[in-house]
């Protein structure tokens, strides 16, 4: 099984719909972290918790939501999907290192795609 | 602003002739920089880190350097086959998130 696990790996979807991508993993880190990538544009963090009672808002987070159920589980939400939501999306993790020095798991990623 | 930027969106190396790609940043002087690789579909996967007082990073074929006098980091691939075609990704630790460049398509031409 991959260490981080991300569902579902694609969805296509209409504008205005709600939508939740869900991540979960087995490494025990603490850390996990919502991108989205699009072409030329690299990858862009949108949010992200340093552990269960921790939510952060990375560089572009108008228009998502999270939640981090569990040490384990950090979910990302669409409240109300427009297309230029769509996009690759990918969850990482990473444990508390010595600063500067951690370095992050990704997921397989999730495609959406917002018509 | 802070930036760190990948130059080069693709490049084309011929089999058996070492890659090199830049990763440059400016406004700022990163404690640490790391590279990933991404294949087609796939997620990111780490590569190499390198800190500040490194001046190089070495992984088999892999070497990344870090000159914080030109504010660049260069990833090399020696002897570089098909298999290393790829994106890479160039990233850096940013209050505890990483904050990456576009990245460079790399394609090693048989």
């Amino acid at each position: 099984d991959a260490d981080v696990t991300q569902t579902p790996r694609n969805r296509i979807t209409k504008t205005g719909k709600r939508i939740m991508l869900e991540c979960s993993q087995t490494k025990g880190h603490d850390r996990m972290y919502w991108y989205r990538q699009d072409p030329g544009l690299g990858l862009r963090l949108i949010y992200y918790s340093f552990d269960v009672k921790d939510i952060n808002k990375g560089e572009i987070s108008d228009g998502y939501s999270v939640s981090r159920q569990a040490q384990a589980k950090f979910s990302l939400s669409l409240e109300s999907a427009i297309p230029n939501q769509t996009a690759l999306y990918f969850c990482a993790t990473s444990e508390e290192g010595p600063p500067g020095a951690n370095v992050l798991t990704f997921g397989a990623g999730s495609r959406l795609t917002v018509l | 602003s802070q930036k760190i930027e990948q130059n080069s969106e693709a490049l084309n190396i011929q089999e058996g002739k070492t890659a090199t790609l830049t990763c440059n940043y400016t406004n700022y002087s990163p404690a640490y920089l790391q590279w990933y690789r991404q294949d087609p579909g796939r997620g990111p996967v780490f590569l190499l880190l390198i800190r500040e007082n490194e001046k190089e990073k070495r992984k088999e074929r892999l070497k990344v350097t870090f000159d914080t006098t030109l504010k660049q980091s260069l990833f090399h691939i020696t002897a570089s086959q098909p298999a290393d075609s790829a994106t890479y990704l160039c990233g850096e630790n940013r209050d505890d998130k990483i904050i990456f460049g576009k990245g460079t398509r790399l394609h090693i031409l048989p």
